[in-house]
């Protein structure tokens, strides 16, 4: 079993639509949780860190439970240029390494 | 924007040539990250390093070698490339606070290589 899996895509939405992405850690002793965002071919970028309490930037919500070992990203009102692959990334305490998930593609189609 | 380069962008080579992909952070981060990824697919970790003179070997089995002689640099070398090595290579850093929010890993654009 892998230790960070996600949704397996791809996911095909309209435009406007609110998508929902899924992930799960295995390492109960995980400390830091983040949303990395790849487009097709290029590096990936920070789209944004999951806190405990939950977090929100604009359209996009993440959510963490520490209990289910769970953590989610919603995006509302899609756009076209969200098309991409997001990531879900783990991280344990100081010294371990980053463990990313296989990623979920996301299209935005008009 | 990251402060985190990396050279060339773009590499086709020949089979057997000795290559050194550069990476460098200005960002004084301790801990680097050499990551491989072909197109469509994951990330796999091939080698790390906590700081000055250490290097660790990733998750995933790699005949690339990595120096950190400097704390900005994190050069990977490929002594006779072949064709199965080309892929995209991906340098990465990071704080490694410990406490969770701080330890955001920063990637440069990557290096394309084609070994022919």
């Amino acid at each position: 079993r892998k230790e960070v899996e996600q949704d397996p895509g791809p996911f095909n939405v309209p435009e406007g639509a609110t998508v929902a992405f899924n992930c799960t850690y295995s390492n109960s002793a995980s400390q830091s949780f983040f949303w990395y965002r790849q487009d097709c071919r290029k590096e990936p970028k920070l789209l944004m860190s999951v806190y405990s309490s939950g977090n929100e930037d604009g359209r996009f919500t993440a959510q963490l439970n520490r209990a289910s070992q769970y953590i989610s990203l919603l995006i509302r009102d899609s756009k076209l240029s969200d098309s991409a692959t997001y990531l879900c990334v783990v991280k344990g305490n100081y010294g371990q390494n980053f463990v990313f998930g296989p990623g979920t593609r996301l299209s935005v189609l008009p | 924007e990251a402060d985190i380069y990396q050279t060339p962008r773009y590499l086709v080579i020949g089979t057997g040539k000795k290559i050194t992909l550069e990476c460098s952070q200005t960002m004084g981060h301790d801990k680097m990250y050499w990551y491989q990824q072909d197109p469509g697919m994951e990330l796999h970790l091939i080698h790390y390093s906590y700081g000055v003179n250490s290097t660790e070997k990733g998750d995933l089995s790699s005949e690339s070698t990595v120096s950190r002689i400097r704390t900005e640099h994190f050069p990977l070398t490929l002594e006779s490339a072949r064709p199965s090595h080309t892929s995209q290579y991906l340098c990465a850093s990071s704080e490694d606070w410990g406490s969770g929010r701080t330890d955001t890993q920063y990637f440069g654009p990557g290096t394309r290589l084609t070994v022919l």
